[in-house]
């Protein structure tokens, strides 16, 4: 399965932009790239996906590389409930069907 | 809309004995995942139903698990006997279809303690 590989953690201040990045090699060309992330106590939430362009919903943006080896989520204005753990994923066919590979992720900290 | 439900968010109990989890997905999706992470460890994999039949239970770690999903509606997790490693947190997931593209809707897990 293709890998991701993502810093352990970032800091933001609180209404600041976050730009989390995420290295993704070994991409094949039918994976896209999901992020989700995961609230303490709670289950993990989709945050956002795309496979070639740049793609934008009311949570965050994601900007895809050219040769899609990497991608960062924006999180355009960070607030204290967005600190969690965030998780870039590469979603396509596997021996696994399409099930997510989570990997350790981003524990994203905000501070007031 | 309801999300995905999970029953019971804890439970607690010895070695040896059975526990069932119980999941209730979105309804109309006829995906339904299994997911754990146990202590320490990164969120995994456990098998996907599509409606009633299981596509892939590659993820599950032996065979005192057993997951069961009738009439393609909810699932249950049965683990028997438990063990001390099956303690963490079991998450069921369901999507409208299966693919790339597709989002996952997670419940909130079940905090399994196995004491």
């Amino acid at each position: 399965d293709a890998k991701t590989t993502q810093p352990n953690s970032m800091e933001s201040n609180e209404e600041e932009p976050v730009h989390l990045p995420c290295n993704h090699s070994t991409i094949s060309g039918t994976d896209y790239i999901h992020w989700y992330r995961q609230l303490p106590s709670q289950g993990p939430e989709y945050v956002i996906h795309g496979l070639t362009s740049n793609v934008n919903n009311r949570m965050a943006s994601l900007a895809i590389a050219e040769d899609r080896k990497s991608s960062t989520l924006i999180l355009h204005r960070a607030t204290l409930r967005d600190a969690a753990v965030y998780y870039c994923i590469l979603k396509g066919v596997s021996n696994s069907g399409y099930a997510l590979n989570f990997g350790k992720g981003t524990s994203l900290l905000v501070t007031p | 809309e309801a999300g995905v439900t999970q029953f019971p968010s804890h439970s607690v109990i010895e070695k040896g004995q059975t526990v069932t989890l119980r999941c209730d997905p979105i309804s109309g999706h006829d995906n339904l995942y299994w997911y754990r992470r146990v202590m320490g460890k990164e969120i995994k994999f456990l098998l996907h139903f599509v409606k009633e039949s299981k596509q892939d239970e590659s993820g599950m770690p032996n065979n005192r698990f057993l997951a069961e999903r009738t009439g393609g509606t909810y699932s249950t997790l049965k683990v028997q006997p438990a063990e001390l490693e099956d303690s963490g947190v079991y998450f069921c997931a369901s999507s409208l279809a299966e693919g790339g593209y597709e989002k996952l809707f997670f419940g909130s897990g079940t905090q399994l303690s196995v004491l």
